[in-house]
C-alpha cells in the first residue's frame, strides 16, 4: 500500500526536553511538508522539503527543525525552545508543484505537553 | 501575503440536502484549488481538485470555480450524515506551499 505514515500516534512531552515525530511516505513524491493544527485553526506550515538534503522554513518555524537525508524521510524534531508545542502535527507530500500541488496528508501526531 | 476565506460555519442540512460550501481568496494569480475533508480528530483527506473557471463533477460533489469573482465553492448533493466533517480549502500561494482556510464545519442530520 502506498501512503505516508507518522509515528507514534500520540506523544506526550515533559517540559525541557526535545521530540522527533517521524513521517516516511512510499509515493516516491518530491516534496514533503510539516503542519501545525490547533483547536479552531487552519493548518500553518512549519517547515517544507522540495528535494534531499534541502528544505525551507515555513510560517512557524521557530522552535522546530527538520533533516532530509532521504527522500522517502521528512523528521521533526520539537526543541525546548517552543514554547507552546501541545498540537497536532501532520506530515503531507506532493508530487506536483504550482497549480498542480496536491499534497496528501498522514494520520498526523497529536503532541501534549505534560 | 494570499488569504484563503471561509465561513467557519457550522453549516447545518438536513439529510438529502445540498450543502454549498464557499472560499474565497484574495490573489487573482490563483490558478487552482483544493478541497480537503477532515473528520474531528483525523487528517485531511483531499477530495476534489479544480483547475479551471466552470465545474467539476466527481459523484456527488461538485467543485465550482469563478477566477473573475475570486470565489469557489463546493456542492455536496444528497448530503448524508457521513459527510459531516470540517471541509477546508487550499490554494497554491507560492511554487509549491499551499495556504490553508480555516474551514467550515459541516452537519447533516438524519
Amino acid at each position: 500500500d502506498g501512503g505516508i505514515t507518522q509515528s507514534p500516534k500520540y506523544l506526550f512531552r515533559k517540559e525541557g526536553q526535545n521530540v522527533t515525530l517521524s513521517c516516511e511516505q512510499n509515493l516516491n513524491h518530491d516534496a514533503m511538508y510539516w503542519y501545525r493544527q490547533d483547536p479552531g485553526q487552519g493548518l500553518r506550515l512549519i517547515y517544507y522539503s522540495q528535494i534531499v538534503n534541502d528544505f525551507q522554513k515555513g510560517d512557524i518555524a521557530e522552535g522546530y527543525s527538520v533533516s532530509r537525508e532521504k527522500k522517502e524521510s521528512f523528521p521533526l524534531t520539537v526543541t525546548s525552545a517552543q514554547k507552546n508545542p501541545t498540537a497536532f502535527y501532520l506530515c503531507a507530500s506532493s508530487i506536483g508543484t504550482g497549480d498542480y500541488n496536491e499534497q496528501f496528508f498522514g494520520p498526523g501526531t497529536r503532541l501534549t505537553v505534560l | 501575503q494570499k488569504e484563503v476565506e471561509q465561513n467557519s460555519g457550522p453549516l447545518s442540512v438536513p439529510e438529502g440536502a445540498i450543502a454549498s460550501l464557499n472560499c474565497t481568496y484574495s490573489d487573482r494569480v490563483s490558478q487552482s484549488f483544493f478541497w480537503y475533508r477532515q473528520y474531528s480528530g483525523k487528517s485531511p483527506e483531499l477530495i476534489m481538485s479544480i483547475y479551471s473557471n466552470g465545474d467539476k463533477e466527481d459523484g456527488r460533489f461538485t467543485a465550482q470555480l469563478n477566477k473573475a469573482s475570486q470565489y469557489v465553492s463546493l456542492l455536496i448533493r444528497d448530503s448524508q450524515p457521513s459527510d459531516s466533517a470540517t471541509y477546508l480549502c487550499a490554494a497554491p500561494s507560492g511554487y509549491s506551499t499551499l495556504t490553508f482556510g480555516k474551514g467550515t464545519m459541516l452537519l447533516v442530520s438524519p
